[in-house]
């Protein structure tokens, strides 16, 4: 099985500051990552699709970026309206596993 | 507008059997895979099942392999997800989601399943 390994577990960071989540997979998935936004006592939200690629609706300062194995979700200009937490999941095999979790908030 | 409504949670016995539904609405459901993920409380997501459209492809978590049964009706767009010898770790609020590909791009609004004697 692929396992996701997510970094920070948890980040406090300033407003309009920029965020950075890892997470790192265990074998090549190529670019089948997503990562997902969860609202305090929401649903998750699709952020990001094929590791790079903006789902629809979502704000232009939430990006993806790929380096080998390692994956990267950016926050450009942190806004009150992101706190919650965010997972990566692997789309590329089965289990299609998630990371363990950010949890982002306010300092 | 994509709606996905989860039914059938509640509390539930060990070793008793419980079944999930989630009412699709706003798009094609027969042209769209489908997953289940759970939240455990105070918890991660875990990916539980994924069914493709025509139900030809069906792929299960270990963590429940041989106990849920994730199933289909087009003709009704619904989804189930069958639950048999429940356990406590299994305690989770669970999210039905359409699929594209093996990501969720929508999700419910997930149904809480409690198993305690």
């Amino acid at each position: 099985d692929i396992q996701m390994t997510q970094s920070p577990a948890s980040l406090s960071a300033s407003l309009e500051e920029i965020v950075t989540i890892t997470c790192q997979a265990s074998q090549d998935i190529g670019n089948w990552l997503a990562w997902y936004q969860q609202k305090p006592g929401k649903s998750p939200q699709l952020l990001i699709y094929d590791a790079t690629s903006l789902a629809d609706g979502v704000p232009s300062r939430f990006s993806g970026s790929r380096s080998g194995t390692q994956y990267s979700l950016k926050i450009s200009r942190l806004q009150v309206e992101d706190i919650g937490s965010y997972y990566c999941q692997q789309a590329h095999s089965n289990p299609f596993t998630f990371g363990s979790g950010t949890k982002l908030e306010i300092k | 507008e994509v709606q996905l409504v989860e039914s059938g949670g509640g509390l539930v016995q060990p070793g008793r059997s419980l079944k999930l539904s989630c009412l699709a609405s706003g798009f094609t459901f027969s042209n769209y895979g489908m997953n289940w993920i759970r939240q455990a409380p105070g918890k991660g997501l875990e990916w539980v099942a994924s069914i493709s459209s025509s139900s030809s492809y069906i792929y299960y978590a270990d963590t429940v392999k041989g106990r849920f049964t994730i199933s289909r009706d087009n003709a009704k767009n619904t989804l189930y997800l069958q639950m048999t010898s429940l356990r406590s770790e299994d305690t989770a609020l669970y999210y039905c989601a359409r699929a594209v590909y093996y990501y969720s791009d929508y999700w419910g609004q997930g149904v809480m399943v409690t198993v305690s004697s």
